[in-house]
């Protein structure tokens, strides 16, 4: 069974820097075609998708938030992590991560519950 | 503004077909492959139709899925009250260098 879980803060201030955690089980991300990816949702709104890691740790990013976000792998711990700098109100959001294939880019499930990051002062 | 547009809401009751449309462009939908996901109040999306038509182990054969053109459209036979949600159809592009796009999603009321 393949599952994720997204960690970290519910709570940042505006201008600081927000850590999630995806922690997976069920897949490994040494394994050839695999891959996780970020999308959010604030509140009432629409998906977006945010940011891919491949096994071979091809990384790709969305084009508006590219210069914010930083996706990185530890396969040891079956860990991805992604890093979004300069956070602002705008940005609070349901924070999703899910699995993907690099040969189907489109597919993302299963899907992790979800964080909710609040970004207020 | 979402890249793939859909319409924001549609409605249907109990055993009716509803058909929700998701309209691309070249770059997008015209040449790569369109994804569905359903969205139940509360929850995670959940992948309901891939490369256009595909439906994943454990989808009910009442969802299906086409593409024409830089357009696709999701279908929904045989209406159910736990069908109401919220839809979102999904594509790469190529115009992009990033993960891809969603469309802004509709909202399925089962009246």
């Amino acid at each position: 069974q393949i599952t994720l879980k997204e960690s970290g803060p519910t709570l940042v201030k505006p201008t600081q820097t927000l850590t999630l955690t995806c922690t997976f089980s069920g897949f490994s991300l040494s394994t050839s075609g695999v891959g996780v990816g970020w999308i959010r949702q604030p509140p009432g709104k629409a998906l977006e998708w945010l940011a891919l890691i491949y096994w071979n740790d091809d990384k790709r990013y969305s084009p508006s938030l590219k210069s914010r976000l930083t996706i990185t792998k530890d396969t040891s711990k079956n860990q991805v992590v992604l890093t979004m700098t300069n956070m602002d109100p705008v940005d609070t959001a349901t924070y999703y991560c899910a699995l993907t294939y690099y040969y189907d880019p489109g597919w993302f499930d299963p899907w992790g519950q979800g964080t909710l990051v609040t970004v207020s002062s | 503004q979402s890249v793939l547009t859909q319409p924001p809401s549609a409605s249907g009751t109990p055993g009716q077909r509803v058909t929700i449309s998701c309209s691309g462009s070249s770059s997008n939908i015209g040449s790569n492959h369109v994804y569905w996901y359903q969205q139940l109040p509360g929850t995670a999306p959940k992948l309901l139709i891939y490369r256009n038509n595909q439906r994943p182990s454990g989808v009910p054969d009442r969802f299906s899925g086409s593409k024409s053109g830089t357009s696709a459209s999701l279908a929904i036979s045989g209406l159910r009250s736990e069908d109401e949600a919220d839809y979102y159809c999904a594509a790469w592009d190529d115009s992009l260098s990033g993960p891809g796009v969603f469309g802004g999603g509709t909202k399925l009321t089962v009246l």
